[in-house]
């Protein structure tokens, strides 16, 4: 499974857009964009997940370049209880069953 | 909403000893999965289980630790001699179909302390 990239922490107010960035230059064609969070030591949660069209659901959107060579999740109206650690994970959809966890990005968000 | 299920929240044991940890996955998913998360460190991957059997398993599940699906409901991580290193948050997950999905459903987490 190709490897992501993500910022160690972000910052985002109350009510505002949250927009977590997270590179993989090295994503195969057939490989999938899936975001989980993780709220304090809760067990991860389900976010999102794309090939290469943007989605939406009632959670989140995700943006993927033309290239699939970044996304990005936007969280479009941040709430207290979005504060959690976002994870990036690539998986090629139907192959390896694991889910390969990196250190993700904090998000807080801010009163 | 349908959500997994695991039990006890917290155990507390000495090395050495045997320990279960329970989990009731979604009523009608078909795979399920043991991940652990040792305090401050990345959420890491054990073993799946599909069929009544093992479907892949990691470097860390060694001959130390079974998985057992004993009836339809619960599915069950055993540690036959705890070690010191297998304090974590252990969390297991389900999904109905691995195709095209990924959407795994976790539990909150059994937290295993050994002493």
């Amino acid at each position: 499974d190709a490897k992501t990239t993500q910022p160690p922490s972000m910052d985002c107010a109350e009510g505002r857009a949250a927009n977590l960035p997270c590179n993989h230059s090295t994503i195969s064609g057939n490989e999938y964009v899936y975001w989980y969070r993780q709220i304090h030591s809760q067990g991860p949660q389900y976010i999102i997940h794309g090939l290469k069209n943007n989605e939406t659901n009632e959670m989140a959107s995700l943006i993927i370049t033309e290239d699939r060579k970044s996304s990005t999740l936007i969280l479009p109206h941040a709430t207290l209880r979005d504060t959690a650690v976002y994870y990036c994970i690539v998986r090629v959809g139907g192959g390896s069953e694991k889910l390969v966890f990196g250190k993700g990005t904090k998000l807080t968000v801010n009163p | 909403e349908p959500e997994v299920t695991q039990t006890p929240s917290h155990q507390v044991t000495q090395m050495g000893q045997e320990v279960i940890l329970r989990c009731v996955p979604i009523s009608n998913h078909l795979y399920f999965y043991w991940y652990r998360q040792i305090l401050g460190q990345k959420v890491e991957f054990l073993v799946s289980f599909y069929n009544n059997e093992i479907s892949e398993k990691s470097e860390i599940f060694d001959d130390q630790f079974s998985v057992e699906r004993p009836d339809g409901s619960n599915f069950t991580l055993k540690i036959r001699s705890t070690k010191l290193e297998d304090s974590a948050m252990y969390f297991c997950a389900s999904n109905r179909d691995r195709v095209n999905t990924g959407e795994l459903f976790f539990g909150e987490g059994s937290r295993l302390t050994v002493l």
